[in-house]
């Protein structure tokens, strides 16, 4: 089974700011990592996912993320943000084999202040 | 579709009542799930659809909770004598191979139990 931790619930950063959302995750197998956007009374959006390869993983609107192995971590990040990128933020995992179930963390809630 | 479709958005009913909520997947998309977004709780697994497989039942809270998916297309979530708790904005997903496991969301169904 797999488990996602989002260390921080709330993250206010001011407009232009560089940002960082961490997530660590908890898996016996190996995993697909993911990154969601929830922008208010919306639906998710996919921001950007590793499945293999490279470690640093690009996304939309500027974003990125780093897979670590060793950390077990994914942590998303930009380096400068705009008052549009005000959303709740999810990390998520899949495991490689098995059921094709994606295990979300709790959400970060990133508000930008102009 | 162009997208999940997901209705209705808002139903407000009475504790003990039933209700049914309805997931229209992207056309083509195999596999369907359903996930709970409660505040402060993150995103809920419920149940995952996948082809002619038996479902995935085992995020279901109580027995209260049934869904089932028609013609491998349109799936129906019923919730049985609502409770307060039950309270919450229920999720629709889809995906297939092709779109490399990103789980396209429905807007979803924001319930409330009064």
């Amino acid at each position: 089974a797999q488990s996602v931790t989002q260390l921080d619930s709330q993250v206010p950063v001011f407009e232009e700011a560089p940002v960082e959302l961490r997530c660590n995750y908890s898996s016996s197998v190996s995993v697909y990592l993911f990154w969601y956007v929830q922008y208010p009374n919306q639906g998710l959006q996919l921001l950007l996912k590793y499945l293999s390869g490279s470690t640093l993983v690009k996304g939309i609107n500027g974003f990125e993320a780093e897979f670590n192995k060793s950390q077990t971590s994914f942590h998303l990040r930009k380096p400068s943000v705009h008052i549009s990128d005000t959303a709740e933020y999810f990390c998520a995992v899949m495991g490689v084999q098995g059921a094709q179930k994606l295990v979300f963390g709790q959400g970060t809630r990133l508000t930008i202040n102009p | 579709g162009a997208g999940v479709s997901q209705s209705p958005s808002n139903k407000v009913t009475e504790k003990g009542k039933d209700v049914e909520l309805r997931c229209d997947p992207i056309s083509g998309h195999t596999a369907l799930y359903w996930y709970r977004q409660s505040l402060g709780q993150g995103l809920e697994f419920l149940i995952y659809f996948q082809g002619n497989s038996a479902p995935d039942k085992s995020g279901l809270p109580s027995d209260r909770f049934s869904a089932e998916r028609t013609g491998g297309s349109v799936s129906t979530l019923t919730i049985q004598r609502t409770q307060q708790e039950d309270s919450a904005v229920y999720l629709c997903a889809s995906s297939s191979p092709g779109t490399n496991y990103g789980y396209t969301f429905g807007s979803g169904t924001r319930l409330t139990v009064v």
